[in-house]
Order: structure tokens, then C-alpha cells, then sequence
């Protein structure tokens, strides 16, 4: 079936610019990840998601950053006025539960360059 | 401040032979363990996990070691083949849903 899927692959934008990175977690999955690796350090946790609600946003690194997800499918990572320091790869994880045992699918992941 | 590390960046290693990664933590309250691995442009796949329950966890050619009292975590690959080339990611879990990832060590498994 179909994995987790995120857009654009590569996005290149100019800073003070705001973006949106997408993720479609697999189909049923109630939880919802989003991470950021950036050059040379781990994933690092932004938010989570269970069904539509967001109960630990505390991995946000500000508050230019925001997140959604509605029907409790598609998620939207939106960066507002970027800075150079946001150039990462975003990830994006699905899972069928919110425990910890819970295997997460990671998608591709959006290398975000801000210029 | 990272509370999980990898302090090998990359490790090389003769087909056949054994891969050790190695993986370090700080916080006493971790009860669950996991690793990842990655390969280009592709998103991490879990590959093994372990609770704070035990100390050794083996699935084929992967097995996780534990050892609380160190704080360490190790995956031992044997015997390791050119395809386990990849990143490794070790991450821990305190509680609920959120895990906190190492830096990755890059293996690379030469023919």
C-alpha cells in the first residue's frame, strides 16, 4: 500500500518568505509526526498529532512555526518568515496508535534551502 | 542539550565481518529503545527495538544490547552485508510519544 508521502521533494525560498510542507500520513493512521534534521544533528521533534488535535507542540521552535492537520489525514507544516537557521529536512511519521510501540512510517522527507 | 548520542559519524566495516554502533544516553527515565535506518533520499525505517525490561534483543542479523547502568545502547550487525549501507539512528523514549533521536552513524559495509 501506500506509504507516507510528503511535498514539495526540495524547496528553495527566499528568507522572510513563509512556506507550507505537506505530509499524507498512511491511510488510517491516527498519529502524525513532524520532525527536522538539520546538517549534521538528529531528528529533532516538532509536534505531534492525534486525530486532528496536537497534544505536544513543545518541540516548535518558535512561534513562527505552526502546524495542522485536518480530518485527521493531511498535515500542513507552515513556516512563517523563514530564516536561514530553518534550512533542514522536515520529516514527516505516521503511526496507528500515539504509544511509543507503535511503529512510525517516515516519509521522505522536504529539504527546505532558505536563501 | 542532545540527550541522546552518537559519537561515531561514520563506521567502516569489511563485508562478513561484525558492525558494532553504539549509542549513548543521558536521561535515567528512558524505558524504550529504538533503531532506524536510512538510506538516501528516503525516510528513516525502523529496523529494531528494546524496552528497559531487557537487555538484549536479537532479530536475524540485528541485535540490540542495553545496558542501563552505562546509559549505553549498542546494535551489533553480523554478519554484515554491502546493502546494511545506510545511516543508523539510535532514539529513546521516555514516555508517551516522543523520542529523541542521535546524530546517525553512517555505516559502510565494503565488499
Amino acid at each position: 500500500g501506500a506509504g507516507v508521502s510528503q511535498s514539495p521533494s526540495n524547496k528553495v525560498t527566499e528568507k522572510g518568505k513563509d512556506v507550507e510542507l505537506r505530509c499524507d500520513p498512511i491511510s488510517g493512521h491516527t498519529a502524525l509526526y513532524w520532525y527536522r534534521q538539520s546538517l549534521g544533528q538528529g531528528l529533532e521533534f516538532l509536534i505531534y498529532f492525534q486525530g486532528n488535535s496536537a497534544p505536544d507542540k513543545s518541540g516548535l521552535p518558535s512561534d513562527r512555526f505552526s502546524a495542522e492537520r485536518t480530518g485527521g489525514s493531511v498535515s500542513t507544516l507552515t513556516i512563517q518568515r523563514t530564516q536561514q537557521e530553518d534550512s533542514a529536512v522536515y520529516l514527516c511519521a505516521s503511526s496507528d496508535s500515539g504509544t511509543v510501540y507503535s511503529e512510525q512510517y517516515f516519509g521522505p522527507g522536504t529539504r527546505l534551502t532558505v536563501t | 542539550d542532545q540527550q541522546v548520542k552518537q559519537n561515531s559519524p561514520s563506521l567502516s566495516v569489511q563485508e562478513g565481518r561484525i558492525s558494532i554502533l553504539n549509542c549513548d544516553y543521558t536521561n535515567s527515565m528512558f524505558d524504550y529503545f529504538l533503531w532506524y535506518k536510512k538510506y538516501p533520499a528516503e525516510g528513516p525505517t525502523f529496523l529494531i527495538s528494546i524496552s528497559s525490561i531487557k537487555d538484549k534483543n536479537e532479530d536475524g542479523r540485528f541485535t540490540v544490547f542495553l545496558n542501563k547502568s552505562a546509559k549505553h545502547l549498542s546494535l551489533h550487525i553480523v554478519p554484515s552485508q554491502p546493502g546494511d549501507s545506510a545511516v543508523y539512528f539510535c532514539a529513546a523514549s521516555a514516555y508517551f510519544n516522543k523520542f529523541y533521536f542521535g546524530s546517525g552513524t553512517k555505516l559502510n559495509v565494503k565488499p
